[in-house]
């Protein structure tokens, strides 16, 4: 069956440590998203790639980096620049140029609690 | 600042009731509406993508309907069954300054035997 998969489910980070969250697709989507969650508030924008070797900053990347090496890969590193990493965390991807006409098909997340 | 928002914030109805909940987006620079449905432990998953002002969709007991003038959308669940207990998102999008999507906090259902 095609999806996301994003692993761990769970997450616990030291105080000053880096962590990396894996977000793999076997869609053949071009485009991925990486989201945050807070309680109360909707999903935001962490980064996005619409191809291979490229993405962009979304409205929260602060403190987050990405690569995105190969399409079916969009891993995001939570660094220890990010003051308030505690959160759920959303991958998604979506047809290249067609979330807003077709949706984005989403992982089951990834919970990170800073200890 | 764009905003969405949805109301109610929770909802608890029996089962058998039918419910429905709202979604509030900007009316200006509309390009799309979506509708998500999230079971706990599991994925979002898309219900209803809508583009034109109008727009009437349905899936089973789900239906939902668009009013892009007015900057809302209604969800609509006929007779709740508690498979139908999760949160319902929307997801506005909008071409303002670049393309740009803008998630509600969402409504969560408790749909009861």
């Amino acid at each position: 069956d095609g999806g996301i998969t994003q692993s761990p489910k769970y997450l616990f980070r030291k105080e000053g440590q880096n962590v990396t969250l894996s977000c793999e697709q076997n869609l053949n989507h071009d485009a991925m998203y990486w989201y945050r969650q807070d309680p109360g508030q909707g999903l935001r924008l962490i980064y996005y790639s619409q191809i291979v070797n490229d993405f962009q900053k979304g409205d929260i990347a602060e403190g987050y980096s990405v690569s995105r090496e190969k399409k079916e890969s969009f891993p995001l590193t939570v660094t220890s620049a990010q003051k308030n990493p505690t959160a759920f965390y959303l991958c998604a991807s979506s047809i290249s140029g067609g979330v807003a006409g077709y949706g984005y098909t989403f992982g089951s997340g990834t919970r990170l609690t800073v200890v | 600042i764009l905003n969405v928002e949805q109301s109610p914030q929770s909802l608890h109805v029996q089962e058998g009731d039918s419910t429905n909940f709202t979604c509030s987006f900007p009316s200006s620079n509309f390009y799309a509406l979506h509708w998500y449905r999230w079971e706990t432990a599991k994925s979002p998953e898309a219900l209803f993508v809508m583009t034109l002002n109008g727009d009437e969709k349905k899936k089973g007991r789900i239906s939902a309907t668009l009013n892009t003038k007015e900057g809302y959308s209604y969800l609509y669940i006929k007779g709740s069954q508690p498979e139908d207990s999760a949160t319902y998102l929307c997801a506005f999008f909008t071409h303002t300054g670049g393309f740009k999507t803008i998630f509600g906090a969402g409504t969560r259902l408790f749909v009861k035997a």
